[in-house]
């Protein structure tokens, strides 16, 4: 039973540049959320998507975006990388909208550094 | 707003030895509150969840207590190992939203 899969696991890019993060979630989940760490931080949570679409969105400007595919994978794209970017971002999995006392499955996440 | 405070912050122990590590929250509206392991580098691998009806959870050699009304929650290791060594992060999910807010998290070394 496959996890939850990000790609890719490091990425360098350049400030100004876009970048496109990628995760297919745990086999039989439909929900879809990312979060972004900072070195030595909690996960701060981006978004969560549901059926498609954006449910709920947390503190994050426009420049971040995303979106989830019919067979449940999404990804995340950010614009015009600032230095700040750089942080560890993770992708969360769970069933059924994330039910109530659903757990939380993560990935490995994607390390992106932004010089 | 809800906030996430974990205490202490870095903790070293020799083998063995029982431990504690501390969770507290501001907002007593919860639906559920997940201790998480991360490795480093690494992504998080849910340990234990809580429902706020719940007291406790155990699960082999951790247990978790919440308290909602004090706004705490521990997570207690038992005869911890080398390989227990980790930063382990609290987080609460707020009735009303789905996000979870999470602590900074406890570095927890154990020495052979």
């Amino acid at each position: 039973d496959a996890g939850v899969t990000q790609s890719p696991t490091h990425l360098i890019k350049t400030r100004g540049q876009q970048v496109t993060l990628r995760c297919s979630p745990k086999s039989g989940h439909d929900t879809v959320s990312w979060y972004q760490q900072a070195l030595g931080q909690g996960p701060q949570f981006i978004f969560q998507y549901y059926e498609e679409e954006e449910r709920q969105r947390g503190n994050f400007p426009d420049r971040f975006s995303g979106h989830q595919f019919p067979n449940y994978s999404s990804e995340l794209n950010v614009n015009a990388l600032l230095l700040g970017d750089s942080a560890l971002y993770l992708c969360a999995s769970s069933l059924g909208g994330q039910a109530v006392n659903e757990k939380l499955f993560f990935g490995s996440g994607t390390q992106l550094s932004v010089l | 707003k809800q906030e996430v405070t974990q205490i202490p912050a870095a903790l070293s122990v020799p083998e063995g030895e029982n431990l504690v590590l501390n969770c507290s929250f501001t907002d007593s509206a919860i639906y559920n509150l997940q201790w998480f392991r991360q490795d480093p580098g690494k992504g998080l691998t849910s340990l234990l969840l809580i429902q706020s009806s719940q007291r406790e959870q155990t699960s082999g050699r951790l247990n978790a207590s919440l308290d909602k009304s004090s706004g705490r929650s521990t997570l207690y290791i038992a005869a911890s190992q080398p390989g227990d060594s980790a930063t382990y992060l609290c987080a609460v999910r707020t009735s009303g939203t789905y996000k979870y807010i999470f602590g900074t998290g406890t570095r927890l070394k154990v020495l052979a």
